[in-house]
This record gives structure tokens, sequence and C-alpha cells, in this order.
């Protein structure tokens, strides 16, 4: 069983709507990363959270430790929005394991 | 802005060949890492090095081997390529911060096919 496990595996939404994506995990973390992969292109960081919530323009991300879960929100969304979205792990040293990706797709 | 660059964006080669996928990094970081991403699998580390000369297995190794020679340059060699090695091939680098983590900064891939 994978370490981290992300869900859905695909969300299709409409312009406008409040999309949820969640990130549970089975191991001690010392930080939690979200990453954003468009199609053909590298990988970007978006969030690397250890407690609480961030918020960056119209992403927030949340984490819960005792749960071991977080949540990435993405509010009034944008077809530039559609990208594959990854959740990544730090179990207390230099490497991450990573979810397997959420791909969302917004339509106009 | 950090800046992680890799040799090729696609490559094809033949089964058998030796390969060399090159990721080079400007932020003087000390961790480099490879990791190869498939559908439905995510990101799987290769292998990854902290400091010149340095490397250490990560979760598949298996046909592949690394170079690390300055800090800066971190390679992948595919000793004998087979048709199961065609994928995304991501190059990553991060600081060495003593008791933390960082975050990684990512090149744009490499896509390989192996025919």
């Amino acid at each position: 069983k994978n370490e981290v496990e992300q869900s859905p595996q695909n969300l299709t939404a409409q312009e406008g709507e409040f999309i949820t994506i969640n990130c549970s995990y089975s191991v001690g973390i010392s930080a939690l990363h979200w990453l954003q992969q468009h199609p053909g292109g590298g990988i970007v960081s978006l969030f690397m959270l250890s407690s609480g919530k961030k918020k960056h323009g119209r992403l927030i991300a949340t984490i819960n430790i005792q749960e071991k879960h977080s949540s990435l929100h993405i509010t009034a969304s944008h077809p530039r929005d559609s990208a594959v979205y990854i959740c990544a792990v730090s179990p207390n040293d230099y490497k991450l394991s990573f979810g397997a990706g959420t791909t969302v797709t917004v339509r106009a | 802005d950090v800046k992680v660059t890799q040799s090729s964006r696609y490559l094809v080669k033949r089964t058998g060949e030796k390969v060399f996928l090159e990721c080079v990094q400007d932020m003087d970081h000390e961790n480099m890492f490879w990791y190869r991403q498939d559908p439905g699998l995510g990101l799987r580390l290769i292998y990854f090095s902290y400091d010149v000369k340095m490397k250490e297995k990560g979760d598949i190794p298996e046909g592949y081997s690394v170079s690390r020679e300055k800090k800066e340059r971190f390679s992948l060699i595919l000793e004998s390529a087979s048709t199961n090695q065609t994928s995304m091939y991501l190059c990553a680098s991060s600081t060495n911060l003593a008791g933390s983590t960082d975050t990684q900064y990512f090149g744009p891939g490499t896509r390989l096919t192996v025919l």
C-alpha cells in the first residue's frame, strides 16, 4: 500500500467552482508538499506545510497532523488551473514519498 | 529563481544502448534527485545524491547508475536501455537544511522512449 493516497484520481469542474483534493498519509512526517504539473511541463512546488493552513492567491492548503490528512482547495477555479496536483510527504529525511496525483480539468 | 535544467526534453533510443541523462542546477544545492514518472504510479525515486561523489539508492535503482563529479551536475545512466525504461525522467534539487526538509525544485523532464 502506498504511503500517500490521493483522492479523487480525476476531477472535472466548471469554471468558477470550488475544488477540493484530499491527501492521506500513513507515516510520520516533517512536512507535506503540494505540487502542480501542467501537461508537458515540469513540476512546481505550491506549498510546503507542517501545520495549520497556507494560502496563496486562490489556492488554500490545510493539514491535520493528528488525522494524517491534508486538503488542497482551489477557489473560483479557472481553466488555467487544469493540471495534475501531487501530494508528497517528507518522512523526516531529505526524500519525498509521492501520491499518484489528481488530474484536474476545469471547463470554461 | 532556481533553475534546474535537463539535457533533453525528448529522447528516443534503441534497446541495449547506453543512455546518459544530464541535470544541472544553478543554486548551489547539496541534494539532487532522479525520479521516473509513470501513469498511475506517480513519481518514484531512482537515486539521490547529498554531496559530490556521494549517492544513495532510491526505491527503484535497478538498471540505473548515477554520477556526481561536480556539485551542480547529476547524471543518470542507463547502462543497457530496455523497453521497460520508457518513461518520463525528472531531476530535482534541494538545499541541505539540517533537521528539516526543503522544497525540491524540478527540471522540465526528459521523455525517454526505448524502442
